[in-house]
Order: C-alpha cells, then structure tokens, then sequence
C-alpha cells in the first residue's frame, strides 16, 4: 500500500477536462515538493510536472499540477487519446531523505 | 542530450546475487545525485536507493536495507546497484533515475527472482 494515495482509475472522453488526486499527510506532501510522472505502456516513466506546478519543456500546457496542504492534483484539458497511460505522483522526504510514490492512476480515453 | 542506460539484469534463484549497472552521457553526472527505482510486474513505482553526488549520503528502502548496495564511479559515469540474498518479491523491473527529482529514467532492466 501506497503511502500517498491516488486513485487507481481515471477516465474522459476526447475534449474533456479530467483531475487526478493525490493525497498524502503533512510529513509528505504538506512538506515536500510534489511531482507527477507518466507512463505509457510499455515505457518508462516520463517527469510531466515538477515543483508542484511547473511543466517541464516540451509537455503540453493542457496539463497542470496544483498542491494544497497535504492533496495535490493533476489536471488534463481538452483530453486527447494519446494521454492514455498511468500517472504517478511523488514526492522527496526531505526529512527521511527517501522518495515516495502514489500507487498510480490509470487513465483511459473513452 | 541526457542518456541513462540500465544493464545486468536478468534471472536469478532466491537467494542469489545480481549487479546492475547505469550507463549515464549527456550531463554532467558528478553534479547529480542518482537513484533506483523498481517496478514490479503489473504494479506501481517503488523507491529502492539513493546515493548523493559524493556517495557521502546513502539511503535505501526499509525492504531492501541489508540486502543491497547503490554506489557510483563518477569517472566512468556510471551507478550501480548490487544486490545479494534475492528474494521473489524483488522481481521487478529496475530503472535508474537522476537526482531527487526523477527527472530522467533509464529504459530499465528486468530482474526476475525464481526457482
């Protein structure tokens, strides 16, 4: 069991805007930097934002993080199918110098 | 443009040993500081070990403390994970992951504990 907590499914039809969740406590994500990654099937997993909101070059701006207190989200507008894949969040435990993952959320394209 | 490339994995009995390797090109890797992250079939990502850019700070996951050992040779640009007293559970896809940030991945290597 995943120490911050995601969602195991998502879903949205094309053009839609979709949110996924990840909750965690104040020792993790109300004290640290959240990041989100995504994975296609078959691949590693790609950093999609970083320093809770920040996109890294070359991610499309249809997708945002947010963080307040011990949640953070991502969000996804104007769903495309080519987002279909597992996204994780993370973050580094400054205090336990050891890194975290939510347990993922698969999200599927209708 | 930033490489990671995992190697030496593959198919070991419970309670043997394996050595993986990551090959990085493309920055600067004594700036870094270098983790492994596992992936177990069908299952989500699992921090394993973290070493800093001077090998000065080491830390691992409590399921594989004792077990196994992160370091790095920054002149020949590689990271390393040694991993003694296997067990089925550690059968898993394993990446290499710059700094704390996880901001670049290998294209993994399969470990595959078994009998």
């Amino acid at each position: 069991q995943s120490v911050l907590t995601q969602p195991p499914s998502a879903s949205g039809t094309p053009g839609q805007r979709v949110t996924i969740s990840c909750s965690g406590s104040r020792s993790n994500i109300g004290s640290n930097i959240v990041n989100w990654y995504q994975q296609l099937p078959g691949t590693a997993p790609k950093l999609f934002i970083h320093g809770n909101d920040q996109r890294p070059s070359g991610v499309p701006d249809r997708f945002s993080g947010s963080k307040s207190g011990t949640s953070a989200s991502l969000a996804i507008s104007g769903l495309q199918s080519e987002d279909e894949a597992v996204y994780y969040c993370a973050v580094w435990d400054e205090s336990l110098n050891e890194g975290v993952f939510g347990g993922g959320t698969k999200l599927t394209v209708l | 443009e930033v490489q990671l490339v995992e190697s030496g994995g593959g198919l070991v009995q419970p309670g043997g040993s394996l050595r993986l390797s990551c090959a990085a090109s493309g920055f600067t890797f004594s700036s870094f500081s270098m983790n492994w992250v596992r992936q177990a079939p069908g299952k989500g990502l699992e921090w394993v070990a973290y070493i800093s850019t001077i090998s000065d700070i080491i830390d691992y996951a409590d399921s594989v403390k004792g077990r196994f050992t992160i370091s790095r040779e920054n002149g020949k640009n590689s990271l390393y994970l040694q991993m003694n007293d296997l067990r089925d559970g550690d059968t898993a896809v394993y990446y290499c992951a710059r700094d704390r940030v996880f901001d670049y991945w290998g294209q993994g290597t399969l470990v595959t504990v078994s009998s």
